[in-house]
């Protein structure tokens, strides 16, 4: 049963383009969404969050969209660079952190 | 060193020996985590402790023990190792437990 979903195991975007990653979540109690971001053989480390309450948040070059009619929240990486290839993870919250399964993100330059 | 660190980074042992793996933080956070990275499965939590002597079960406990006798001590325990618990094992803390988890640098255990 998994409430936190990534679809999509893999994207590959050229540089300077953007990148969407994309999170489904099936639990409406979630309040707090973030995503984490993972390179090898290193632990993830926190990128961005947004409250339940937000539909956007911004920080530099990423942006997280929740529409929570739709239950679906995405990450926005403009413009994407090398350094970004890695895998990012959604998470989800009540109380305890669920974790979206990772989509891999490779920057072509 | 300042941060959250795992120790050891790599494991292979074999099926039914006890395995621990050790986890340190540095900030004197309250909330300490253990997760576990499979394929396909994302971060699933095994335990987590909300301070010194509270922990509490996660998603799956099932073949783990922890302690906290200190609060920047989270050991993890496997008390007789199956091949179902190969895995990367990540160890996080967070101030409150509401705020952003901090990860360590994972131990990649081998269960032969």
């Amino acid at each position: 049963d998994q409430q936190v979903k990534q679809n999509s195991p893999s994207l590959s975007v050229q540089e300077g383009r953007i990148s969407i990653l994309n999170c489904d979540y099936t639990n409406s109690m979630f309040d707090y969404f973030l995503w984490y971001k993972k390179y090898p053989a290193e632990g993830p480390t926190f990128l961005i969050s947004i409250s339940s309450i937000k539909d956007k948040n911004e920080d530099g070059r990423f942006t997280v969209f929740l529409n929570k009619s739709a239950k679906h929240l995405s990450l926005h990486i403009v413009p994407s660079q090398p350094g970004d290839s890695a895998v990012y993870f959604c998470a989800a919250r009540i109380q305890k952190l669920t974790f979206g399964t990772g989509t891999r993100l490779t920057i072509i330059p | 060193d300042a941060g959250i660190t795992q120790s050891p980074r790599y494991k292979i042992t074999e099926t039914g020996r006890q395995v621990t793996l050790m986890c340190h933080q540095t900030w004197s956070h309250s909330y300490m985590f253990w997760y576990r990275q499979d394929l396909g499965h994302g971060l699933r939590l095994i335990y987590y402790s909300a301070a010194a002597d509270i922990t509490d079960k996660g998603e799956v406990p099932d073949g783990y023990v922890v302690s906290r006798s200190k609060t920047e001590n989270f050991p993890l325990t496997l008390e007789s190792a199956t091949r179902s618990q190969t895995s990367v094992y990540f160890c996080a803390s967070s101030p409150n437990g509401l705020e952003t988890q901090y990860f360590g640098p994972g131990t990649r255990l081998l269960v032969l």
